[in-house]
């Protein structure tokens, strides 16, 4: 079955260093989802990339989603304690069902004050 | 505050015991998800239903019942669980799939389920 694979697992940072995670498929995907959960939480949608090469920036994240539609990934500059939680990505397999997204297992991302 | 609520939040039961847990989504959102979070696992996708019709099983066990009246509320009947299935029960509600697309999901806070 469709495989994501997110790395890394765990990023600790200083306040103001960038983070970055990456996001792999087994399969080609239709779309792409980033959610972020933080400690105690829920995920919370952040964002969906559809085109081949799609670049989209929220503030200080700016997600990309391959050429070939089978990796992503999530850059954020200039971290700020808010920042901390675990971020997922979530592809939908390309012809594959519209209601199912598979997740990766995430990156913790802690931020050092 | 997602628009989807989940009762209850924390949940202790034996294995012989039969609890349900509860959603309710106030986005007008025609799908709804079970989704279960374990530690160190990826969200794994039990149940999906669209306008009240079951359109995914995830090769989920029979001690879980999912039950949906109704596009607004979402239940996951629970018995005879296994402590393995402790873990986070997470509801999602997103709008209709579109034709090749589906739509970002918006999910409650979880039901924290421990099997003693």
């Amino acid at each position: 079955g469709q495989q994501v694979m997110q790395i890394p697992q765990y990023q600790h940072v200083q306040e103001g260093e960038d983070f970055t995670t990456y996001c792999n498929s087994s399969t080609t995907l239709s779309n792409i989802q980033w959610y972020k959960q933080r400690p105690g939480g829920h995920p919370v949608f952040l964002i969906q990339l559809v085109k081949s090469g799609e670049v989209k920036k929220q503030k200080r994240l700016t997600f990309q989603f391959g050429e070939a539609k089978k990796n992503s990934s999530l850059h954020i500059t200039a971290t700020q304690t808010t920042d901390v939680g675990t971020y997922f990505c979530a592809g939908q397999n390309s012809g594959g069902s519209n209601y199912k997204l598979t997740f990766g297992k995430g990156t913790l991302l802690t931020v050092n004050p | 505050e997602t628009g989807v609520t989940q009762t209850p939040r924390h949940l202790v039961m034996g294995m012989t015991n039969k609890k349900s847990l509860k959603c309710e989504q106030h986005l007008g959102h025609n799908a709804m998800y079970w989704y279960k979070q374990s530690a160190k696992k990826p969200l794994e996708l039990m149940f999906v239903y669209n306008f009240k019709e079951q359109t995914e099983n995830n090769s989920v066990p029979s001690r879980f019942s999912p039950e949906c009246p109704n596009s607004s509320h979402l239940f996951l009947h629970l018995h005879t669980l296994q402590p393995e299935d402790s873990a986070l029960y997470l509801c999602a509600s997103s709008p209709q799939p579109g034709l090749a697309i589906t739509y970002e999901q918006y999910f409650g806070p979880g039901t924290r389920l421990t099997v003693t």
